[in-house]
């Protein structure tokens, strides 16, 4: 069964230190998405990516944070300049349309660390 | 702000009991509830409800959607310690995008 995956498992970093998370959504998918979840609180938005562009994007999604898919495959989160409260499991999900009738299909998770 | 709310947060059940778990919501633009399953790392999907009083069965796991009293209830019954996970409640919340707005989640631990 497809499934979204995502590397790499466990980023551990410095503050100040750029990181990127990738993730390889599901192949016929269209839709893109990144939510994080701080330990012990609820997996939050953070950005939706369709058409080479963001879609939508939640306030915590600031000019610290980018996204691309850089080529036919993968699709990336980098974070500039990292600050501790950065530290979260950060998830990428797929979908293969935007309609309500879609479901976001979860990848397993990079759990950043920043130290 | 869009605000899901699960209940309980947590609960500690044995084997072979029944567990209901609730989500209710306030949100500008309805489109879908969906319920996930998050054991140790991604959530896992279980169900999309977009009618209301139409029930989703998928084993011991059912599903039902009440849109005028915006709640959804989740139930398990005879419960085994595979169910053992936090389950999610989220809501697509965006004409756009189907952005989820997420709920606490509802850790279940059930007990031989």
């Amino acid at each position: 069964e497809p499934e979204v995956t995502q590397t790499p498992s466990h980023q551990v970093t410095q503050m100040g230190q750029e990181v990127i998370l990738r993730c390889v959504p599901i192949s016929n998918h269209l839709y893109f998405y990144w939510y994080r979840q701080i330990l012990g609180q609820k997996v939050e938005f953070l950005v939706s990516f369709y058409n080479n562009e963001i879609s939508e994007k939640s306030e915590i999604f600031d000019d610290q944070f980018s996204v691309e898919r850089p080529d036919g495959s993968n699709f990336t989160l980098k974070i500039r300049s990292t600050k501790l409260e950065d530290s979260a499991m950060y998830f990428c999900a797929s979908s293969e349309r935007r309609l309500a009738g879609d479901t976001q299909y979860f990848g397993p998770g990079t759990r950043l660390t920043v130290l | 702000e869009d605000k899901v709310v699960q209940s309980p947060l947590s609960l500690v059940v044995h084997e072979g009991d029944t567990v209901t778990l609730n989500c209710s919501y306030e949100v500008t633009n309805f489109r879908s509830l969906l319920w996930y399953k998050q054991e140790k790392k991604a959530p896992t999907f279980l169900f999309m409800l977009t009618s209301s009083g139409i029930e989703k069965k998928s084993g011991r796991l059912s599903s039902i959607l009440d849109k005028k009293e915006l709640f959804s209830i989740l139930n398990i019954t005879a419960t085994q310690t595979g169910d053992s996970a936090v389950y999610l409640c989220a809501v697509a919340v965006s004409y756009g995008n189907n952005r989820l707005a997420f709920g606490k989640g509802n850790q279940v631990v059930v007990i031989p």
